[in-house]
């Protein structure tokens, strides 16, 4: 019953790394999200995508990029890990029925030191 | 980026009492959502809202989207120890997209 996933539940790396972050969906959605996580501050969008090869940045795509080469998978990239990309990043998909057919993926806690 | 007005931050209540919780935009939504997440898992849709002055229930659940478009609300009654997590509303703006706006949370804790 698996919808989708992230390669990492728990990360840790060091200042400067770079760094991949991949979310798999086995629902052929078009759309594919990413957003952080952080207290008090809810979930904000980093980067989204409608299709393979398109991306458009979200509300704090500084410091990141992503990849979309197949359908399934949407990978988030830190070029050079930052401490202040420590947070729980979250990828999520939503397919052609709209919001209802909305899944996210368990999350991956990222830790930069 | 825009965020939603979500309150309370967190609350504490005892097994059996109600709770709400509530958001609000400057900005008109064309449709409002209510998500649970679970400690270590990712947000879970709860309840979506189409339109204005619409009332939905799922179970304990219940959720309004407000008159001007601009707010909602999420009640849950009768709460029980697995309702403990944090929930989330979030809106989805006039003139399609499905990029959302989050709103920043309700921690939710029930004593037994």
């Amino acid at each position: 019953d698996v919808k989708v996933t992230q390669s990492s539940r728990y990360l840790v790396k060091r200042t400067g790394e770079k760094v991949f972050l991949e979310c798999v969906q086995d629902m052929d959605h078009e759309n594919m999200f990413w957003y952080r996580q952080d207290p008090g501050l809810g979930l904000r969008l980093i980067y989204f995508s409608y299709d393979v090869k398109m991306k458009e940045k979200g509300d704090i795509p500084e410091g990141y990029s992503v990849s979309r080469e197949k359908k399934e998978r949407f990978s988030l990239i830190l070029e050079s890990a930052s401490t202040n990309q420590t947070s729980m990043y979250l990828c999520a998909s939503i397919g052609t029925g709209g919001i209802n057919e909305q899944f996210f993926g368990p999350g991956t806690r990222l830790t930069v030191l | 980026g825009q965020q939603l007005n979500q309150s309370p931050q967190s609350m504490f209540i005892q097994e059996g009492e109600d709770v709400s919780m509530n958001c609000t935009s400057s900005s008109i939504f064309n449709t409002w959502l209510w998500y649970k997440q679970d400690p270590g898992e990712g947000p879970v849709l709860l309840i979506a809202l189409y339109k204005a002055g619409e009332l939905t229930s799922n179970g304990r659940l219940t959720a309004q989207f407000g008159i001007t478009r601009k707010d909602s609300f999420l009640n849950i009654s009768a709460s029980i120890p697995s309702d403990v997590g944090i929930y989330f509303c979030a809106g989805q703006k006039v003139g399609g997209s499905e990029k959302l706006v989050f709103g920043k949370g309700t921690k939710l804790t029930v004593n037994p």
